[in-house]
Parts: C-alpha cells; structure tokens; sequence
C-alpha cells in the first residue's frame, strides 16, 4: 500500500469547515483512499473512501485530485466532538495501514 | 445491529500469564482484523482471519502471540507469557464477505481491549 503524508496537527475553528490534505504521490491505479479518524483512544471510526470521483456522505467530503496524487478530507460544519487524530490511508489490500495522521482540534 | 463487540474492556496480567481477548464481529461479517496500538503511537496490523482460516498474519510477533476464528464463536487474540511490552490497546474490525467482484470493504472497529502487564 502507498506511503501518505499528513500534517502533524491543525486547528479549526467550531462551525467553520475543516480540510485536511493528504499526499500520497505513490499511489497506484487500484488503490482507493480511506480515511478514518480516532476520538480519545475509541476504535477508529470509518469516514469516507473513494477512488477517482470526488465522494460525499452525512459526515464528510473527499476531494481527489485528477492525477490523484493527493487528497482533501472536508468536515464542513466542524463541531467540537469532531476534535480527533484524522488518518488518510490508501489501501489496495484488505489491511490498513495507519499513519500517524492529523491530530486535528476544533476551537471554541 | 450491534458493533463490533470486545471483551474485556481491560486486562490487568502479570508478567508471564496469559491473556486472551476476545472479539464479535458484527452480525453479517465474517473477515476480522486484529491491531494493536502502543502508547502514543498508530495502530499496526497484526492479523486478518475469515471464519476457520488465518488470511495475513504478517503483523503478528513471531512467538507468544495467536489468533483464531472458529465456526462458533468469538475471534480470539490469545498472548502467552506476557511481557510489559505488550501493554497496548488491542482493536479489532471486521467487514462483509467479499462478493464476487472480490471488493475492499470497510472495516468497523470496536471500543478495544486495553491490556497493562504489571
């Protein structure tokens, strides 16, 4: 699976939007980008993937790149329960590989 | 639907007993994934089992250290002889079956079981 870059850490605002960037130059044609995030210790929780085609769901937006070379997980309403260690992985195989991720806090 | 369930929550052993963690998937899901997480750091894989087979052990330590997952039944992490080392927090996942594209799914995780060898 591709090695990824992420930013140490980031702050954001409550109620603005949250983008965390990711750079994984290494990826290849099959392999899809995930990202999880981990509140406090809990068990990582599942956000969003996709593979070319920009993807949204109820909790984020996940904006690639044409040459896929990096990506940007959007939170466009950041609370402060959304204060967590965000992982971007792409994967080709059925495990993830976890980086040290983005510890992302939200501000009052 | 019930998450993923582990059990127990935390897991106090001396150095040299074993420990056995256990882990139920979510109802439907027969692929389980181990990890483990050190203080302070990412999680790493250890070991991926469908019912009755170990898939990838690539991440699981060479010794002391097993996995299974029976027909019935929990998956079992079981960690002979423990060492202070191996305090962690132990998370497991699980995903569908593949279909017949052979597709990646998501992996849900549970709370994990935090073990502390004293």
């Amino acid at each position: 699976d591709a090695k990824t870059t992420q930013p140490t850490s980031m702050d954001c605002a409550e109620g603005r939007a949250a983008n965390l960037p990711c750079n994984h130059s290494t990826i290849s044609g099959n392999e899809y980008v995930y990202w999880y995030r981990q509140i406090h210790s809990q068990g990582p929780q599942y956000i969003i993937h996709g593979l070319k085609n920009n993807e949204t769901n109820e909790m984020a937006s996940l904006i690639i790149t044409e040459d896929r070379k990096s990506s940007t997980l959007i939170l466009p309403h950041a609370t402060l329960r959304d204060t967590a260690v965000y992982y971007c992985i792409v994967r080709v195989s059925q495990k993830l590989v976890f980086g040290q991720g983005t510890r992302l806090t939200i501000n009052p | 639907n019930a998450g993923v369930m582990q059990n127990p929550r935390h897991l106090v052993r001396r150095r040299g007993q074993e420990a056995r963690l256990r882990c139920s998937p979510m109802k439907g899901h027969s692929h389980v994934y181990w990890y483990r997480q050190l203080p302070e750091e990412g999680l790493k894989f250890m070991v991926y089992l469908q019912k009755e087979n170990i898939i990838d052990e690539s991440g699981m330590p060479k010794e002391r250290f097993s996995a299974e997952f029976p027909k019935e039944g929990p998956s079992i992490l079981r960690i002979q002889q423990v060492v202070r080392g191996d305090s962690a927090a132990y998370f497991c996942a699980s995903s569908p079956h593949h279909g017949t594209s052979g597709g990646i799914y998501e992996q849900y995780f549970g709370p994990g079981t935090r073990l502390t060898v004293t």
